[in-house]
């Protein structure tokens, strides 16, 4: 069975600087999707970014980035140039990529502070 | 477009009452899924709906829930006779298909049940 691990319960980073959530996932499928989201306080769930595993190029979003290792089963997400709107819960998500599959399976998160 | 609408935000109930927890997808969404987050908890597989269909309720606890999808209305997750336990943020999300393109669900922003 898939695993998702973040082993980072919390993190703080000061605004306008760079920071790195870790991932790490466990899986002996070659074929999947990784997502990162975000939970504001507010609860809802936002998709931040996601990453297809057969692509070798990492996925960016204005400020956010991932380093995917795909032989480490790791995959980070970089928040650069922090925001105070960027403090919030992060999860990261692993997805099989079989045709009709559905399950996400979440890592237990880290919350990140951004401090002014 | 609104999107995945849950209600209520939040919900007290006493120990052996029952809970109702509505979710309304996204227009034109048929599929609809259920996660749990516990406290300090990833968001877990509850359900998989489509209309009318349960189509895969592995992640559901074997007593006290059940999960319905009618042709009209929005989708409903029942708990009866809540225990402690089952404290936590419900969340709903819902996809026009089996997401193909594996762009991520778009979640709602759930239900904290407190059972009190």
């Amino acid at each position: 069975a898939q695993t998702v691990t973040q082993s980072q319960p919390e993190m703080s980073v000061q605004e306008a600087e760079t920071v790195t959530l870790s991932c790490t996932y466990d899986t002996s499928e070659s074929d999947y999707y990784l997502f990162w989201y975000k939970q504001p306080p507010s609860r809802q769930m936002i998709l931040v970014i996601r990453q297809e595993a057969y692509k070798q190029q990492n996925a960016t979003e204005n400020r956010f980035s991932v380093n995917f290792q795909k032989a480490a089963k790791s995959f980070s997400l970089k928040i650069s140039d922090s925001q105070l709107g960027d403090a919030a819960m992060y999860f990261c998500a692993y997805r099989t990529a079989t045709s009709g599959t559905y399950k996400y399976i979440f890592g237990t998160g880290t919350r990140l502070k951004v401090l002014a | 477009n609104a999107g995945v609408m849950q209600n209520p935000r939040h919900l007290v109930r006493r120990r052996g009452q029952e809970a109702r927890l509505r979710c309304s997808p996204m227009k034109g969404h048929s599929h609809v899924y259920w996660y749990r987050q516990l406290p300090e908890e990833g968001l877990k597989f509850m359900v998989y709906l489509q209309k009318e269909n349960i189509i895969d309720e592995s992640g559901m606890p074997k007593e006290r829930f059940s999960a319905e999808f009618p042709k009209e209305g929005p989708s409903i997750l029942r708990i009866q006779q809540v225990v402690r336990g089952d404290s936590a943020a419900y969340f709903c999300a819902s996809s026009p298909l089996t997401d193909p393109h594996n762009y991520g669900y778009t979640f709602g922003s759930g239900t904290r049940l407190t059972v009190v």
